[in-house]
């Protein structure tokens, strides 16, 4: 079975400041990963998704993420973040089966400051 | 072209009591998935069905049960409520019989508060 780690669950960052948010995953078959992003309040819509080809991936609001196979890694970036980047973020992973599910991370919640 | 629906946004039941949420994809989506996002407990997978069929279930009891409709529309109930079900409830929908390789899109949720 698949699983997913978010090992930070708040980051805190100072407006304009480039951030970081890590994801950790396990799967022994391949995986589909993506990160969604929840606003207050809002249910969660997609950011980007991994599903082959380039390991570098780009999303809205100017977040890519890179996908790591030797490291099972999935980290999401922005290098320059804005407070309307506040938010919760979850990263998530799915394989390719007709019993799969998407199974999402804890989250990490994306506090910006002034 | 409509979202994700879900209904009530908001629903006050005491403990004991039982609890249905309804959501409605989005037209032509087959695929509904059911969330529980309780505080500091990120998302937690409940059921999806597809086609009308329940296709996997999260580890939970089975007073969360639900069904699918033949328009695809979806219930979620929770019987003999505790304190502890207290949480929003979201639902996702997809066009395939699995998040395989396109986006699910979410509802805004049923926020469900038991007292």
């Amino acid at each position: 079975a698949q699983s997913v780690t978010q090992l930070d669950s708040q980051v805190p960052v100072f407006e304009e400041a480039p951030v970081e948010l890590r994801c950790n995953y396990s799967s022994s078959v391949s995986v589909y990963l993506f990160w969604y992003v929840q606003y207050p309040n809002q249910g969660l819509q997609l950011l980007l998704k991994y599903l082959s080809g380039s390991t570098l991936v780009k999303g809205i609001n100017g977040f890519e993420a890179e996908f790591n196979k030797s490291q099972t890694s999935f980290h999401l970036r922005k290098p320059s973040v804005h407070i309307s980047d506040t938010a919760e973020y979850f990263c998530a992973v799915t394989t390719y089966s007709s019993a799969s599910k998407i199974i999402f991370g804890s989250g990490t919640r994306l506090s910006i400051r002034p | 072209e409509a979202g994700v629906t879900q209904s009530p946004t908001h629903l006050i039941k005491t403990r004991g009591q039982q609890a249905t949420l309804r959501c409605s994809p989005i037209s032509g989506h087959t695929s509904v998935y059911w969330y529980q996002q309780a505080l500091g407990l990120g998302l937690q997978f409940l059921l999806w069905y597809d086609e009308g069929e329940e296709r996997n279930r999260g580890n939970f009891p089975p007073r969360f049960s639900g069904r699918q409709f033949p328009n695809y529309s979806s219930e979620l109930n929770v019987n003999a409520l505790e304190l502890e079900d207290s949480a929003l409830y979201l639902c996702a929908s997809h066009v395939e019989g699995g998040l395989m390789n396109t986006e699910a899109f979410f509802g805004q949720g049923t926020r469900l508060t038991v007292v």
